[in-house]
C-alpha cells in the first residue's frame, strides 16, 4: 500500500522567512496530492492540492510543487506569519474522493 | 462543500466496553472513510465505508475490533469494541467530494 515520508517533524522559522516541507511517496499509482493544516483541537483542514498532472500549484503565500518521476512533492510557505503556526501534513490518493494516506506530520513554528 | 457531524464529541469509557461513533453527512456520498488520530499523531486510515458492502479495512485494524455499518449514503458508524486505554484516541470520519471533509472527529478516552 501507499506510503507517505515527511520532513521535518518539526520546524522553527522567524515570522516572514520562507517555510518548506518536503514529502515523498511510495506508490506511483497515486494521483492526487492535498496539503492540510490543523490547529489545536480541530479538525484538518486542506489548504491546497495538486494532481499529478501539474508540476506546480500557488495560491497566494502557499505553493506545492510535484516530481511524480521522483515521487517528491513539497509545500512552500513564503512570508510567514504567526497565524502559520500549527501542524502540516503532507498526504497522497489515487483519486480526490478517495481514501488518503497521510505523513506524519510538521508542527510549524513561527517566531516572532 | 459537506457537512459533516459526529456523536458523541467526547466519552470517557471503561476498559472492556465498547462506543459507537455516528457520522452523518449532509449529502450522499458513495465512500466514507474512518480515520484514527492518536495523541501528537497523524491520522491512521482505519477503514472505508461503501453502502451496500462490508467495510475494507487497512492493515493492522480489523472487524471484530472496529464493526462499521454504513446503512445509507449519508450516514455510518463506527465501533470501538472492547476497549484498552490504548485505544484514547480522536476518531474522525470524512467524505471525498471535490476534496476531504472530515467531520470534528470524536474524542475517546479509555479509563
Amino acid at each position: 500500500g501507499e506510503n507517505v515520508e515527511q520532513h521535518p517533524s518539526t520546524l522553527s522559522v522567524q515570522e516572514g522567512d520562507s517555510a518548506v516541507i518536503k514529502c515523498t511517496y511510495s506508490d506511483s499509482a497515486s494521483n492526487y496530492f492535498p496539503w492540510y493544516k490543523q490547529e489545536l483541537g480541530k479538525r484538518p483542514q486542506l489548504i491546497i492540492d495538486i494532481r499529478s498532472n501539474v508540476g506546480e500549484k500557488k495560491d497566494q503565500r502557499i505553493a506545492v510543487t510535484l516530481n511524480k518521476t521522483a515521487k517528491h512533492f513539497s509545500l512552500h510557505i513564503t512570508e510567514t506569519q504567526p497565524e502559520d503556526s500549527a501542524v502540516y501534513f503532507c498526504a497522497a490518493s489515487k483519486r480526490r474522493d478517495d481514501k488518503i494516506i497521510f505523513g506524519k506530520g510538521t508542527r510549524l513554528h513561527i517566531l516572532p | 462543500s459537506a457537512v459533516i457531524s459526529q456523536k458523541p464529541s467526547r466519552d470517557i469509557c471503561q476498559r472492556g466496553t465498547s462506543l459507537t461513533i455516528q457520522c452523518q453527512v449532509d449529502s450522499q456520498v458513495t465512500m466514507m472513510f474512518w480515520y484514527r488520530q492518536q495523541p501528537g499523531q497523524s491520522l491512521t486510515l482505519i477503514a472505508t465505508a461503501n453502502q451496500g458492502s462490508e467495510a475494507t479495512y487497512e492493515s493492522g485494524f480489523v472487524i471484530d475490533k472496529f464493526p462499521i455499518s454504513r446503512p445509507n449514503l449519508t450516514f455510518s458508524t463506527l465501533t470501538v469494541s472492547n476497549m484498552s486505554p490504548e485505544d484514547s484516541s480522536i476518531y474522525l470520519c470524512s467524505v471525498g467530494i471535490n476534496e476531504q471533509f472530515f467531520g470534528p472527529g470524536t474524542r475517546l478516552t479509555v479509563l
